[in-house]
């Protein structure tokens, strides 16, 4: 079973540098989230999405792009990377119905210098 | 602050020993998520608390969730090396008009040594 499957798994970027953050579920789930994990920070929340064509900021959306064509698929842009994005990103899923969990991909592990 | 205080933030323990993980809301919780992370991996949901007083058990790890208190304690038996790894509870946003998201604390890291 595949879940959620975020790609790349590292990417090493220099400031000014664009790059897309790819993320596809395959549960038909119509939630998907973009988190950022920073150490001893936990998660915070990027973006996130409750169906095809919607989209909407999270706590820490400044820096980021996202766009919902599919079901399956949230890419994350970053546009002019910084040195503060570096960290680790992380794609989440879930079905919407109360109480469900949100099913997470392995994470993006992105330095920008 | 955080919203969510996790304490404490590493524990070190020796296999077979017992462990305590608590998580501690400033918002009135409406249900709360714990994960564990293995370096390197995405987050595995371990279970979900929504009553006061609920308690759940998944292998040898029980969590409980006091509302009043607005707490969650994660509790782990006979530790294991397989138990290592960084413990992170997520709380739920009220459901009107919120998508489901998670607001989660800063993590536990905890290492059993064999």
């Amino acid at each position: 079973n595949a879940g959620v499957t975020q790609t790349p798994k590292f990417r090493i970027l220099k400031i000014g540098q664009s790059m897309t953050l790819q993320c596809t579920q395959d549960m038909n789930h119509n939630y998907m989230y973009w988190y950022r994990q920073d150490p001893g920070m936990g998660l915070k929340l990027i973006y996130y999405s409750v169906g095809a064509g919607i989209t909407d900021k999270g706590e820490v959306p400044n820096g980021y792009n996202v766009s919902r064509s599919t079901t399956e698929d949230f890419p994350l842009r970053l546009e002019l990377a910084a040195p503060s994005q570096t960290s680790v990103y992380f794609c989440a899923s879930s079905s919407g119905i109360v109480n469900s969990p949100l099913h997470f991909g392995n994470g993006t592990r992105l330095t920008v210098t | 602050s955080q919203e969510l205080e996790q304490s404490p933030q590493s524990l070190i323990v020796q296999e077979g020993k017992n462990l305590t993980i608590n998580c501690t809301s400033s918002k009135t919780l409406y249900g709360l998520y714990w994960y564990k992370q293995k370096y390197g991996e995405g987050l595995i949901f371990l279970m979900m608390l929504q009553k006061g007083g609920e308690e759940k058990s998944h292998e040898k790890i029980t969590a409980k969730l006091d509302e009043k208190k607005q707490q969650s304690s994660l509790h782990i038996t006979a530790s294991q090396p397989s138990h290592a790894g960084i413990y992170l509870c997520g709380a739920r946003r009220p459901a009107s008009g919120s998508a489901r998201q998670l607001t989660f604390g800063s993590g536990t890291q905890l290492t059993v040594l064999p």
